[in-house]
């Protein structure tokens, strides 16, 4: 089956605009992850969905950063005003429940380019 | 808090000999581990996990780690490493709340 899809594979800006980063996660997960990976670091947590609602927030780095997820599905991260350290590849992962121990799968990932 | 260590940021090997990728976790309560591979331009895939169950883990493509409590250890290896071994290697710990905290990653090469 189709695995978890991420768009654009790769978005290039300038500091100062407004980006979106999309997620379509595998069908029938309820539980959507967020990850930052910054060149020659491991992923980063950002946010945790689970169904429609944000469970977990604590990873975004400040509120230029905002993610939703209308309808328990796809998901969308949004982040205003982009700065040059807003760079990095942007990893979104699905799982099919919410547990600590439940498998997660990655998405490709955008890399994320701010001029 | 959590955290992992992942020693050595890049390791070569050569076809056919052993394999060792080390994970040094911190946790004050007992933790799930992970194994993560990332080929070139591919999402990170599972190669084991874990969570509380026999210390000793098998996963896919012959990898497999073993949980040492006492070493706060969960070293992945494969006996033989084949050339498509090659690809980058995360160690991830977790706990109840769902956050995933990931290592810096280890690149492995495979010597013809």
């Amino acid at each position: 089956g189709a695995g978890v899809s991420q768009t654009p594979s790769n978005k290039v800006t300038e500091k100062g605009k407004y980006v979106e980063l999309r997620c379509d996660p595998i069908s029938g997960h309820t539980a959507l992850y967020w990850y930052r990976q910054s060149l020659g670091q491991g992923p980063e947590f950002l946010i945790y969905f689970q169904g429609t609602g944000a469970a977990d927030d604590s990873g975004l780095p400040n509120d230029r950063f905002f993610a939703v997820r209308p309808e328990g599905s796809v998901s969308t991260l949004k982040i205003q005003r982009t700065e040059r350290g807003d760079s990095a590849v942007y990893l979104c992962a699905s799982s099919l429940n919410p547990g600590a121990t439940d498998t997660q799968y990655f998405g490709p990932g955008t890399r994320l380019t701010v001029l | 808090a959590q955290s992992v260590t992942q020693l050595g940021s890049h390791v070569s090997v050569s076809e056919g000999a052993l394999v060792l990728l080390r994970c040094n976790y911190s946790s004050s309560v007992p933790p799930y581990l992970f194994w993560y591979v990332q080929y070139p331009n591919q999402g990170l895939q599972l190669l084991l996990k874990y969570t509380s169950a026999a210390t000793l883990v098998k996963g896919i493509n012959g990898f497999e780690a073993e949980f040492k409590k006492s070493e706060t250890s969960f070293h992945l290896t494969k006996p033989s490493a084949h050339m498509s071994d090659a690809a980058e290697y995360f160690c991830a710990v977790s706990q109840a709340s769902n956050q995933f905290y990931f290592g810096t990653g280890t690149s492995l090469t495979v010597i013809p």
